[in-house]
């Protein structure tokens, strides 16, 4: 089984503030990296997927950045907003297999 | 926006009972998968499905577990005794393309196994 992990776990922000979370992932092997926003009695929603080192992805006020090297992406929100509150989950696919390995999610809470 | 359909969205069944789930993917898509979540744990990749045919499947997907597309729309997933440990949420998911492209999941099937 491969190990993704975010950080943090959960967190709070007030609204307008910015924020970041961390996704880290196995190096070796990489195909493609999702992001993924998942409200509270939704599916998820796929924000990005990316694919290629040193990738950077905007949508509004949400981007991410992809570091295969190392194994991280980092996904940011700019000027949050009380409507982002929600669990954003990233996965992870290698080269060897058709399907996607999870981490456990960052729950945002924005505080209006 | 078309979406990924997933019945029921709770079912509550007796251990060793089978359930059925069902899922009407995306009509264009080619790839189905069905991924579930215990409560607190990861999101766990189950089985992925291609050209009418399992392409993949994990440790989860026993004996106990199989897949069938009936009719060229409904994806169903199907415990035949269930356990205890089956109980989870369980998300249909179907994408356009293998791993460069984003998944569309179903709002998942609450399985509660009393």
């Amino acid at each position: 089984i491969l190990n993704v992990e975010q950080s943090p776990q959960s967190l709070h922000v007030q609204e307008g503030d910015s924020t970041n979370f961390t996704c880290s992932f196995p190096s070796s092997n990489f195909y493609a990296l999702h992001w993924y926003r998942w409200e509270t009695a939704k599916s998820p929603e796929a924000l990005f997927v990316m694919t290629l080192n040193g990738d950077e992805k905007k949508k509004g006020r949400i981007s991410a950045t992809l570091n295969t090297k190392e194994g991280y992406s980092y996904l940011y929100i700019k000027g949050s907003q009380p409507e982002d509150s929600a669990t954003y989950l990233c996965a992870f696919k290698w080269a060897g297999a058709n399907n996607l390995f999870f981490g456990t999610g960052t729950r945002l809470t924005v505080i209006p | 926006e078309p979406e990924v359909t997933q019945t029921p969205s709770h079912q509550v069944t007796q251990m060793g009972q089978e359930v059925i789930l069902r899922c009407v993917p995306i009509s264009n898509h080619l790839y189905f998968y069905w991924y579930r979540q215990i409560l607190g744990q990861k999101v766990e990749f189950l089985v992925s499905f291609y050209n009418n045919e399992i392409s993949e499947k994990s440790e989860i997907f026993d004996d106990q577990f199989s897949v069938e597309r009936p009719d060229g729309s409904n994806f169903t997933l199907k415990i035949r005794s269930t356990k205890l440990e089956d109980s989870a949420m369980y998300f249909c998911a179907s994408s356009g393309g293998e791993g460069t492209y984003g998944y569309t999941f179903g709002s998942g099937t609450r399985l509660t196994v009393v």
